[in-house]
């Protein structure tokens, strides 16, 4: 059982060049978040799926755009990269369990620094 | 001012000390209550839950909540070099099965056990 798994896990960019930051849960969850973590700030939701099809902006939103390709698959684009964006980048996923609430379950996360 | 405020650290503790872990936040909706531990490099994971106030334990940690106060704690009893690690609190409003789960996050406490 793999959980969260992202890729790729550490990548290099230049100011202005795109990528796709990929991510799959095989826990079969509803829900799927992508977070920011930066040093001072914490974690920051980005965007998030509360269900295939739907796709919602979180806190900083900006500069980016998601994918919910299918129930597993959740994608984050970068689509002209820039020195902010250096950061700690997690998936996650989450399940609603009732009277617990969503347990979110993160992945191992993506290093990504734009030059 | 941010909604969720915690100290980060770091904190350096012996072996076998009572640790104490605090945020404090400003959201009286507030009402999931949550810590997470970050060994570095990794993702975090959860450690505790707690809905509205109370505490409640989980072998050698406790978490309580007093919402009175909008101040919540992690203690760590019988600390070991194994409890080193950043340490997250996490809290969310009212949760829904389709609204996702809105967490917002402290900014973490780094802790080191030393032997």
């Amino acid at each position: 059982n793999a959980g969260v798994t992202q890729t790729p896990k550490f990548q290099v960019l230049k100011t202005g060049q795109s990528m796709t930051l990929q991510c799959a849960q095989d826990m079969n969850h509803n829900s799927m978040y992508w977070y920011r973590q930066d040093p001072g700030m914490g974690l920051r939701l980005i965007y998030y799926s509360a269900s295939e099809g739907t796709t919602d902006k979180g806190e900083v939103p900006n500069g980016y755009n998601v994918s919910r390709l299918n129930k597993r698959e959740f994608s984050l684009r970068l689509e002209s990269a820039a020195p902010s964006q250096t950061s700690v980048y997690f998936c996650a996923s989450s399940i609603w369990t009732g009277g617990s609430g969503n347990t979110i379950y993160f992945g191992e996360g993506s290093w990504l620094t734009v030059v | 001012q941010k909604e969720v405020e915690q100290d980060p650290g770091p904190l350096s503790v012996p072996e076998g000390a009572i640790v104490s872990l605090n945020c404090t936040y400003s959201n009286s909706a507030f009402q999931y209550f949550m810590w997470y531990r970050q060994y570095s490099r990794k993702g975090p994971e959860l450690l505790m839950y707690t809905y509205s106030s109370g505490n409640k334990e989980d072998g050698r940690f406790t978490a309580q909540v007093d919402k009175s106060s909008k101040y919540i704690s992690l203690f760590i009893r019988d600390s070991q070099p194994s409890d080193s690690a950043t340490y997250l609190c996490a809290m969310s409003g009212r949760l829904g099965e389709t609204s996702g789960s809105r967490l917002t996050f402290g900014e973490g406490t780094q802790l080191t056990v030393n032997p």
